[in-house]
């Protein structure tokens, strides 16, 4: 069964340009959380997404946006972005969701480097 | 909201336990969460425990719950070189995302 598939892996981008970061959850999963992991905030809790529909968010601003498909996969994107948006940004993703009993997975994550 | 604490180090012996402590604030968490961050890489799940459990074991892992304390511990039994990494204890209750503590760094001596 794979597992948590995020890309790119590796990217870097100048301020003010546009990022789009792309999550496939396991097969069968529905719930995909993002979450931002830097070495002075720790890990952040940005959205979670469950049958195409937002039903959590941090206390991110609104340059912070994302989506599902229809086939749960999920993309998230920054836009004009700043040199703090520099960041491990991790996908997870669970059955119906982290507050049901269900194991939670990330992915390997996206590093983001803004210039 | 949930607040996780835990110690942000720990250094052990290989062979020796390691036991990685976690506290948090919400007595309502009702799932807990145990990860591992090596260099580089995303958060692997060990294992997990839910708050009508006192005690799950797998493998080399042993995981405690006090519930009257709000107190979580990791035990790794016969800890080697790879047991090197960061461990997140993360929780989540009701209808909120998950919450992690800042991360424990263990350092294993050969």
């Amino acid at each position: 069964k794979a597992g948590v598939t995020q890309t790119p892996r590796y990217l870097i981008k100048t301020r003010g340009q546009q990022v789009t970061l792309s999550c496939s959850p396991i097969s069968g999963h529905r719930s995909v959380s993002w979450y931002q992991q830097t070495p002075g905030q720790g890990l952040q809790f940005l959205f979670e997404y469950f049958s195409e529909t937002q039903r959590n968010k941090g206390n991110f601003p609104g340059r912070f946006s994302g989506r599902q498909f229809s086939n749960s996969r999920s993309e998230m994107n920054v836009s004009t972005l700043e040199l703090g948006d520099s960041a491990l940004y991790l996908c997870a993703s669970s059955q119906t969701g982290p507050n049901s009993g269900n194991t939670i997975y990330f992915g390997e994550g996206s590093w983001l480097t803004v210039v | 909201g949930e607040d996780v604490e835990q110690s942000l180090f720990l250094s052990v012996r290989e062979g020796d336990s390691s036991v990685i402590n976690c506290t948090y604030t919400d007595s309502s968490s009702t799932y807990l969460y145990w990860y591992k961050q090596e260099p580089g890489a995303g958060l692997q799940l060990l294992t997990y425990i839910f708050s009508n459990m006192d005690m799950k074991q797998d493998q080399r892992l042993t995981v405690l719950l006090n519930k009257k304390d709000k107190h979580l511990s990791l035990r790794i039994a016969d800890t080697q070189t790879g047991d090197s990494a960061i461990y997140f204890c993360a929780g989540t209750s009701g209808n909120t995302p998950l919450v992690f503590g800042k991360g424990t760094r263990l350092s294993v001596i050969a």
